[in-house]
């Protein structure tokens, strides 16, 4: 069975500070994993994923993760936080059972 | 192309109540999926339908059931609402739901049971 853990619920960060948000998997098989960003009031919208190649991977908004295998981790890094970043961030695994298993979610603020 | 619909957005209802949410997906998207997020629970899964067919179900009593339609719409039911059942209820869509691909999340549907 595939799980996903998220070190910190919450993070807060000063705009223009680095963010780094924590993601470890469990898996059998290699994974499939992805980051989900949620605004307030709104659905999941995917700001990357990796599936097989290159394991540091660019997503939107200028949030890149790397995969390593070694430590089962997928964190998340964006270099200069912006105020608009303020959200709920989810870390994901996919399965062979045809669902995604969320991790508890990390909400983040930026202070100005 | 359009995003992933649902309806309707907000819904309060009563204790002992049923309740049925519509999913549309993307255009030519043949895989629907359904989670409940809670505060207290996070994001759940519930069920995924694929050309009519459930392929998975995840740990929820009887009372939540689903259906897909032959244009891929998908509507989820609760029965005998409880006060617990109080959720946001997601749909997501991709392709053929296999473990790769991308799932693309609609806005939600807020109940509130009271």
């Amino acid at each position: 069975a595939q799980s996903v853990t998220q070190l910190g619920s919450h993070v807060s960060v000063s705009e223009g500070a680095l963010v780094l948000l924590r993601c470890n998997y469990s898996s059998s098989v290699p994974p499939y994993l992805f980051w989900y960003v949620q605004y307030p009031n709104q659905g999941l919208q995917l700001l990357l994923k990796y599936t097989t190649g290159a394991t540091l991977v660019k997503g939107i908004n200028g949030f890149e993760a790397e995969f390593k295998k070694s430590e089962t981790s997928f964190h998340l890094t964006k270099p200069s936080a912006h105020m608009s970043d303020a959200a709920e961030y989810f870390c994901a695994v996919g399965s062979n059972d045809y669902k995604l298993s969320f991790g508890a979610g990390t909400t983040v603020t930026v202070r100005a | 192309k359009a995003g992933v619909t649902q309806t309707p957005r907000y819904l309060i209802k009563t204790r002992g109540q049923q309740v049925t949410l519509s999913c549309s997906p993307i255009s030519g998207h043949r895989s629907v999926s359904w989670y409940q997020q809670t505060p207290g629970q996070g994001l759940q899964f519930l069920f995924e339908y694929f050309s009519e067919t459930q392929r998975n179900k995840g740990n929820f009593p009887g009372r939540f059931s689903g259906r897909q339609f032959s244009n891929s719409r998908s509507e989820m039911n609760v029965s005998t609402l409880e006060l617990g059942d109080s959720a946001l209820y997601l749909c997501a869509s991709s392709s053929a739901g296999t473990s790769r691909e991308t799932q693309y999340f609609g806005p939600g549907t807020r109940l509130l049971v009271l």
